[in-house]
């Protein structure tokens, strides 16, 4: 069975530019949720995403966007990047077919904005 | 706004040492659950707590849910240095989008 995997590991950005970040869910999972954790604080919902579809959003403004494939995997997108972007962006799949929302983590991009 | 308030933030304790982390809100939860995360890694499952009062052991971590479901608890008999990372306290919306509300984490060290 294969884990969350997340590309790039890091990344390095100047304001104003754009990036998409990349997820690949966890074999038998359906639902992708991206996260953003700053340094020294529990990571803070973006959106998530099921059956290709955004399922729910966080207080985040439309400049970062997303899409979900139909092999499950997905794609973080943030335009315009600002120096408070950079953040360690964290990728969780699971199953809606599951009681409990148990999430599987991947290892994170680590964005820095310049 | 249901909150999560996690303390202590910080814990630096010597090997053999035993500690315990809080997670507390003012809300009912219908389940809680407890993640670790360890640098340059995401957040790793750990337990999910769901009846009120009820205490689950994983190996020497143990874990209680309150009576009320408002608050838990992490405690840790005899820290070694494996357990350093952060520890994270989170409930899930039961929302349409099930997404998960983490608290702001305990830092943990265990020093040799």
């Amino acid at each position: 069975e294969t884990g969350v995997t997340q590309s790039p590991t890091h990344l390095i950005k100047t304001r104003g530019q754009q990036v998409t970040l990349r997820c690949s869910s966890q074999s038998g999972h359906n639902t992708v949720s991206w996260y953003q954790q700053a340094l020294g604080q529990g990571p803070q919902f973006i959106f998530q995403y099921y059956r290709e579809e955004e399922n729910g959003r966080g207080n985040f403004p439309p400049r970062f966007s997303g899409l979900q494939f139909p092999n499950y995997s997905s794609e973080l997108n943030v335009n315009a990047l600002e120096l408070d972007d950079s953040a360690l962006y964290l990728c969780a799949s699971s199953s809606r077919d599951r009681s409990y929302n148990e999430q599987f983590f991947g290892p994170g991009t680590r964005l820095t904005v310049l | 706004t249901q909150l999560l308030e996690q303390s202590p933030q910080f814990l630096s304790i010597q090997e053999g040492e035993n500690l315990t982390v809080y997670c507390n809100s003012s809300s009912v939860f219908s389940s809680l659950q407890w993640y670790r995360q360890e640098p340059g890694e995401g957040p790793v499952l750990l337990v999910t707590v769901v009846t009120g009062g009820e205490v689950k052991k994983l190996k020497r971590l143990t874990f209680q849910f309150g009576d009320a479901r408002k608050d838990s608890s992490l405690h840790i008999t005899a820290a070694q240095p494996g357990d350093t990372g952060l520890y994270l306290c989170a409930f899930d919306s039961s929302g349409s989008a099930r997404q998960l509300t983490f608290g702001s984490g305990t830092q943990l060290t265990v020093l040799p």
